[in-house]
């Protein structure tokens, strides 16, 4: 199975800051990969696709970019609505995985 | 609007069997994959497996091989997912999620989510 993991698990910043969240696969996994956010009691929320093209509807200073084993999703400026847990999926190959969550607090 | 739609809160005791469902609105069942995921309580995600509401056929994660079933009704637009043998570590948020059209070459990440469906598992 990929090994996904994530750097950092939580991180805390101010508004306005920039924020970056790693994201690495245990082997290549070409640019198949996913981000989502997900807020308490909330269903995962889609925000980057094929690692970093951007979903519909999602504010654009959230970005990815990365191929390969190495990934990032950075907030160029971070809101107080963007405090979540935010998780990196890699679609490469089945199983598919989750890393393990970042958690942003502000 | 695409929607899923999944069914209440289950409790259950160990060993025994819970099948869950999910209703798809909004476009046809059949044209997209999909995803079940879980998350244990305060803990990350959990991919689960992944069907084809086409063709009926269906790929689980190693850990759940044995226990778990997914299926399909297309006449009513619900797949389902069956989970056997149930032990205290199986207490869950279970969400369905669509996938990537079941015609296109590659997989992409989920993009609807189902709100989600609590099993409690206890004696």
């Amino acid at each position: 199975d990929i090994q996904m993991t994530q750097s950092p698990s939580s991180l805390s910043a101010s508004v306005g800051d920039r924020v970056t969240i790693t994201c690495r696969a245990s082997q290549d996994i070409r640019n198949e990969l996913g981000w989502y956010q997900q807020k308490p009691g909330k269903a995962p929320k889609r925000l980057i696709y094929a690692a970093s093209s951007l979903q519909s509807g999602v504010p654009s200073r959230f970005s990815g970019s990365g191929s390969g084993t190495e990934f990032t999703l950075t907030i160029s400026s971070l809101q107080p609505e963007d405090v979540a847990t935010y998780y990196c999926l890699q679609h490469n190959n089945h199983p598919f995985t989750f890393g393990p969550g970042t958690k942003v607090d502000v | 609007q695409v929607q899923l739609v999944q069914s209440g809160a289950e409790v259950k005791k160990p060993g025994a069997s819970v099948k869950l469902s999910c209703k798809a609105s909004g476009y046809t069942l059949s044209i997209y994959y999909i995803h079940w995921v879980r998350q244990a309580p305060g803990q990350g995600l959990e991919w689960l497996g992944i069907i084809n509401p086409s063709a009926g056929s269906t790929r689980y994660a190693q850990k759940l091989q044995g226990r778990v079933t997914m299926t399909r009704d297309t006449s009513t637009s619900t797949v389902y997912m069956e989970l056997s043998s149930l032990r205290s570590e199986d207490t869950a948020i279970y969400y369905c999620a669509r996938g990537v059209e079941v015609a296109a070459v590659r997989h992409s990440p989920p993009d609807y989510w189902g709100q989600g469906t609590l099993v409690t598992v206890s004696s």
